[in-house]
């Protein structure tokens, strides 16, 4: 079955340590996307990326970091100068004349 | 830019009444417009999407709703709730041209429907 993997579902990390969470998806899409969601805040857009080897920051980059090497493949770092990293983070993709499909999050606890 | 308000964080039903969940945009260009669900701990589903087609939009589980450009609304609704509806519900509009670019995405708030037995 095609779709987003995200992994792992739950991940705890100590204050200062980065942390990269997986994203992978076997749709054959092009864009890629991260988003990070806050109780009543939506979902806000951390990165994106429409290609291979290239990506641009979305509204709330700052402390993070991403990297798109393979069409598959959306690794996101969450670096220690990420102020509030605690939250829930969604990957999606999608091509054109599709929605964007979500992959089934990962909740990161940073204590 | 382009933004999203949902009315109401939380919205209570009982189980077989309307469900009606607001969703007003702004946008300088003609919008594209989709609602998503989510149940708890889980990622998002498209439950429909509005794309310059019919006003009228038909989605999964018996829900539907209606572009109003004058009312800059995409309301969200269903004729009769089930207990199986509660989740958390997310409008979103996007600006770029359909089919020909991707889209970026701005969420409203979302809102938790909760129904009652």
């Amino acid at each position: 079955d095609g779709g987003i993997t995200q992994s792992p579902k739950y991940l705890f990390r100590k204050e200062g340590q980065n942390v990269t969470l997986s994203c992978e998806q076997n749709l054959n899409h092009d864009a890629m996307y991260w988003y990070r969601q806050d109780p009543g805040q939506g979902l806000r857009l951390i990165y994106y990326s429409q290609i291979v080897n290239d990506f641009q920051k979305g509204d709330i980059a700052e402390g993070y970091s991403v990297s798109r090497e393979k069409k598959e493949s959306f690794p996101l770092t969450v670096t220690s100068a990420q102020k509030n990293p605690t939250a829930f983070y969604l990957c999606a993709s999608s091509t054109p004349g599709t929605e964007q499909y979500f992959g089934p999050g990962t909740r990161l606890t940073v204590t | 830019a382009q933004s999203v308000t949902q009315l109401g964080s939380h919205v209570s039903v009982s189980e077989g009444a309307l469900v009606l969940l607001r969703c007003n945009y702004s946008s300088s260009v003609p919008p594209y417009l989709f609602w998503y669900v989510q149940y708890p701990n889980q990622g998002l589903q498209l439950l429909l999407k509005y794309t310059s087609a019919a006003t009228l939009v038909k989605g999964i589980n018996g829900f539907e709703a209606e572009f109003k450009k004058s009312e800059t609304s995409f309301h969200l609704t269903k004729p009769s709730a089930h207990m199986s509806d509660a989740a958390e519900y997310f409008c979103a509009v996007s600006d770029l041209k359909w089919g020909t670019s991707y889209g970026k995405l701005t969420f409203g708030q979302g809102t938790i429907l909760t129904v009652h037995p």
